[in-house]
């Protein structure tokens, strides 16, 4: 069974760039999460995509966007990109909707510097 | 409104410890999921437990176990006889039961390290 993976591992980008990070989901997860990781803080809930609609969002701006595909994986979308946005970005999948009974498996992350 | 503190930043203990990972929580939902997770310095959050606010059984996996409270909002995580391998960014986060997705609130984490 193959796990969540992510891409690239590393990315510099310069202030009002656009950048798009790639998720590929557990086989068999329907359910894709994002999240924001910045410098010794906890994740935060970007947003989840269930059968390629967003069905949650937390409190990013619209200029985080997202899609999900038939094969289920998965890209996030940053215009503008300002220096504040430098973070990990975690992709999580999971196999039932992803209500809060879904185990959510985490991919590696993206470590993304804005400069 | 939701919130999670992990008021230990980072804790050191020597191997075979026992360890205690502190955690209270915030939430003015009446149903909420609890939730433990490692994140070794490869990156990836590897998920430990969830607990319903309906269940306030402490549980005891091997080595972990947790304490759930829910007169004081807390839920605790401890580690017995600690190792090298338990060394890592541990976060508690929590999610309410009334959307139909994983709203999910993390703390700030606790960096434990498992000194041999």
């Amino acid at each position: 069974e193959t796990g969540v993976t992510q891409s690239p591992t590393h990315l510099i980008k310069t202030r009002g760039q656009q950048v798009t990070l790639r998720c590929s989901s557990q086989s068999g997860h329907n359910t894709v999460s994002w999240y924001q990781q910045a410098l010794g803080q906890g994740p935060q809930f970007i947003f989840q995509y269930y059968r390629e609609e967003e069905n949650g969002r937390g409190n990013f701006p619209p200029r985080f966007s997202g899609l999900q595909f038939p094969n289920y994986s998965s890209e996030l979308n940053v215009n503008a990109l300002e220096l504040d946005d430098s973070a990990l970005y975690l992709c999580a999948s999971s196999s039932k909707s992803g209500a809060p009974t879904d185990t959510q498996y985490f991919g590696p992350g993206t470590r993304l510097t804005v400069l | 409104a939701q919130k999670v503190t992990q008021a230990q930043t980072e804790i050191s203990v020597v191997e075979k410890e026992d360890v205690t990972l502190d955690c209270v929580y915030e939430t003015r939902d009446t149903t909420y999921y609890l939730f433990w997770y490692k994140q070794p310095p490869s990156g990836e959050l590897v998920f430990l437990i969830r607990r319903n606010s309906f269940d306030e059984q402490n549980e005891i996996s091997g080595r972990y176990s947790w304490n759930f409270q829910k007169s004081t909002s807390s839920f605790n995580f401890t580690i017995t006889a600690s190792q090298v391998v338990d060394s890592a960014v541990y976060f508690c986060a929590l999610s309410p039961n009334s959307v139909g997705y994983q709203k999910v609130t993390f703390g700030t984490g606790t960096k434990l390290q498992v000194i041999p």
